[in-house]
């Protein structure tokens, strides 16, 4: 069972525009979900993380939201860059547990 | 700053070999994950750590053992490798504070044939 979904394996957005990424989750206790980048031959680097007690959160040009009613959350790029190319991996925790990641998704950023 | 170090890059194996994959870490974390990434399948968790001398069992740790051999270094062996346990293999680290996130090496590819 699947309890955090990247439905979508890949994206392709033109430099300079906004790229948006998904996540569904399916376990309410989830209360802290994070993001991870991935270039390739290269472990996941942490790029922004959210408390379920909030419903945004920005760093520069990433800002992750999250919708608790929909079990949701969305990392938005803007404005995108080529260096951006990436697996983008979603990743969720309850008090005390271990991660849970998504599949993740592909994105490429066109110059 | 090292941060994780894995070893080592690559390894291929013939089907029944034994094998240990080496992760060190020199950020004073203590516990410590390793995580099998196969296509389509996300990260999975195997055996993670919370302290030096303590294990525990994740998501997928049929066919391994691991162990926590001081508070930088967390290993994971292969005892008996099967074509099932071709994969890239992660190790992990973070702080005890809550909510603090993990940081990575940059993996083991290992293929066994």
């Amino acid at each position: 069972d699947q309890q955090v979904k990247q439905n979508s394996p890949s994206l392709s957005v033109q430099e300079g525009r906004i790229s948006i990424l998904n996540c569904d989750y399916t376990n309410s206790m989830f209360d802290y979900f994070l993001w991870y980048k991935k270039y390739p031959a290269e472990g996941p680097t942490f790029l922004i993380s959210i408390s379920s007690i909030k419903d945004k959160n920005e760093d520069g040009r990433f800002t992750v939201f999250l919708n608790k009613s929909a079990k949701h959350l969305s990392l938005h790029i803007v404005p995108s860059q080529p260096g951006d190319s990436a697996v983008y991996f979603c990743a969720a925790k309850f008090s005390g547990d271990k991660l849970t990641f998504g599949t993740g998704t592909r994105l490429a950023v066109r110059p | 700053n090292a941060g994780v170090t894995q070893t080592p890059k690559f390894q291929v194996l013939k089907t029944g070999q034994s094998m240990t994959l080496q992760c060190a870490q020199d950020m004073n974390h203590n516990s410590m994950y390793w995580y099998r990434q196969d296509p389509g399948m996300g990260l999975r968790l195997i055996y993670y750590s919370a302290s030096e001398g303590t294990t525990d069992k994740g998501e997928v740790p049929n066919g391994y053992n691991v162990s926590r051999l001081n508070k930088r270094e967390f290993s994971l062996r292969l005892e008996s490798a099967a074509p099932s346990q071709t994969s890239v293999y992660f190790c992990a680290s973070s702080a005890d504070r809550a909510n603090q996130p993990q940081h990575f090496g940059d993996g083991t590819r290992l293929s066994i044939l």
